[in-house]
């Protein structure tokens, strides 16, 4: 089956600068990869997402990239604000399967 | 857009009692929901697939017995917590899959349920 690695797992950045999340996939059959935002207590929020037909989607300051040859995507966000301090998890699917996840990486934005 | 209500936020229950955790579409029908078990710092764990009208999918370890899922309806799911223990204390989340839309999973706000 699928299996998601995630890196880094913490990551402090200073307000401003950006902030980089990896991941990389095992099943080379998975089309779609979203990231979810998670704050303490909630459920994750979908922030960004990718299908396998596309390189690189970009939405404000956050964007995503997927290389579908090396099985690896990234999420990248810009211009880090306080609000941005969460757990991020990535996933991939075929997309009508369970989502598979990440384990996670707790971003601290430092004002 | 897509919206998913799961209630309770939070329960609190007795060693031994049972505890139903619902999971509503409010606006789109999800002939699929899934339930997620998440412990302390930890990922999201699968813990089955609930079709509707049909039996669930269990994942591998997880006891069918104990959390029983009834997916009745195109917009409810629900995970009971059959004779309870501490261990099973942890937050429960649910994600329904809009059937019309390609590749659309959303999330409920998640049940913290602590077993005492």
């Amino acid at each position: 089956g699928e299996n998601v690695e995630q890196h880094p797992s913490t990551l402090s950045v200073q307000e401003g600068d950006s902030a980089v999340i990896k991941c990389t996939y095992s099943d080379s059959a998975s089309n779609y990869f979203p990231w979810y935002k998670q704050e303490l207590g909630k459920g994750p929020q979908l922030i960004i997402d990718i299908r396998s037909n596309v390189g690189e989607k970009k939405d404000q300051r956050i964007a995503v990239t997927l290389n579908k040859t090396a099985k690896h995507f990234s999420l990248h966000i810009t211009e880090t604000q306080p609000e941005d301090s969460a757990v991020y998890f990535c996933a991939a699917s075929k997309g009508n399967t369970p989502l598979v996840f990440g384990k996670g990486t707790r971003l601290s934005v430092i004002a | 857009g897509a919206v998913v209500s799961q209630h309770p936020s939070r329960v609190i229950c007795k060693s031994g009692t049972s505890v139903k955790i619902e999971c509503r579409s409010l606006d789109f029908q999800a002939t699929t929901m899934f339930w997620y078990r998440q412990f302390p710092k930890k990922s999201l764990m699968l813990m089955a697939t609930s079709n509707e009208g049909s039996k669930a999918t269990y994942e591998q370890g997880v006891e069918k017995d104990k959390f029983l899922i009834n997916h009745a309806s195109l917009t409810l799911s629900t995970l009971t917590v059959t004779s309870a223990h501490p261990e099973d204390s942890s937050f429960y989340i649910c994600s329904a899959r809009n059937s019309q839309i390609n590749y659309g999973y959303t999330f409920g706000s998640g049940t913290r349920l602590t077993v005492v």
